[in-house]
């Protein structure tokens, strides 16, 4: 079945480091992928998207390439800010699959230091 | 920006009563989903719902699960005899076709069952 590996965190940085969070996928087909972010005490927001291969998914500083040939979606941020301190899940979607239910990676914390 | 609003924030209830979740999509989306997040886990899908139906749903969704839209503006989640293990944090979303593009999740629900 379809699933999604995220690197386990939680990651800290300081403030204008570079940023990495890995993610791969398995799906049958070709899936679209997103980044989705939860700040502390909200709900999910979406982050960024992609829906075919070699797409650059990006949104404030953030960007994600898809990868078919990895089966990957790297999350990238050249210089992590204080406020970017969240939990960043990486989803795929099936586009074959009734209704486009959502399937989510464990989630990564990110803490980003002064 | 359009919401989906859902209410309450945060319920607390005693094991083996029901609870009623609610939520209200964005006015003009078509499919609707629960999915939940047990504290410190990943985000996992539930049920999605489309014409007024169920078109999918997970194995965590069982009997005393249902889901119900009763007037065209809510969609309502009832867990029928809550356990201790029902506690976490359900989020309701919307979004105007499938293929998961385009989901506007609402700020969540934390249930707490003791």
């Amino acid at each position: 079945g379809n699933s999604v590996t995220q690197m386990e965190g939680p990651v800290t940085l300081s403030e204008e480091a570079f940023l990495t969070i890995n993610c791969t996928y398995t799906a049958t087909g070709y899936p679209s992928l997103f980044w989705y972010v939860q700040y502390p005490g909200e709900g999910l927001q979406l982050l960024l998207k992609a829906t075919k291969a070699d797409d650059k998914g990006s949104n404030k500083g953030f960007e994600a390439t898809y990868r078919k040939e990895t089966t990957s979606f790297h999350l990238e941020k050249g210089s992590v800010q204080v406020s970017d301190s969240a939990v960043y899940f990486c989803a795929l979607a099936d586009p074959y699959n009734q209704g486009g239910k959502l399937i989510f990676g464990q989630g990564t914390e990110l803490s980003v230091k002064p | 920006e359009p919401e989906v609003t859902q209410t309450p924030s945060h319920q607390v209830t005693q094991m083996g009563q029901e609870v009623i979740l609610r939520c209200v999509p964005i006015s003009n989306h078509l499919y609707f989903y629960w999915y939940r997040q047990i504290l410190g886990q990943k985000v996992e899908f539930l049920v999605s719902f489309y014409n007024n139906e169920i078109s999918e749903k997970s194995e965590i969704f069982d009997d005393q699960f249902s889901v119900e839209r009763p007037d065209g503006s809510n969609f309502t989640l009832k867990i029928r005899s809550t356990k201790l293990e029902d506690s976490a944090m359900y989020f309701c979303a919307s979004t105007l076709r499938d293929k998961g593009l385009g989901y506007t999740f609402g700020s969540g629900t934390r249930l707490t069952v003791v």
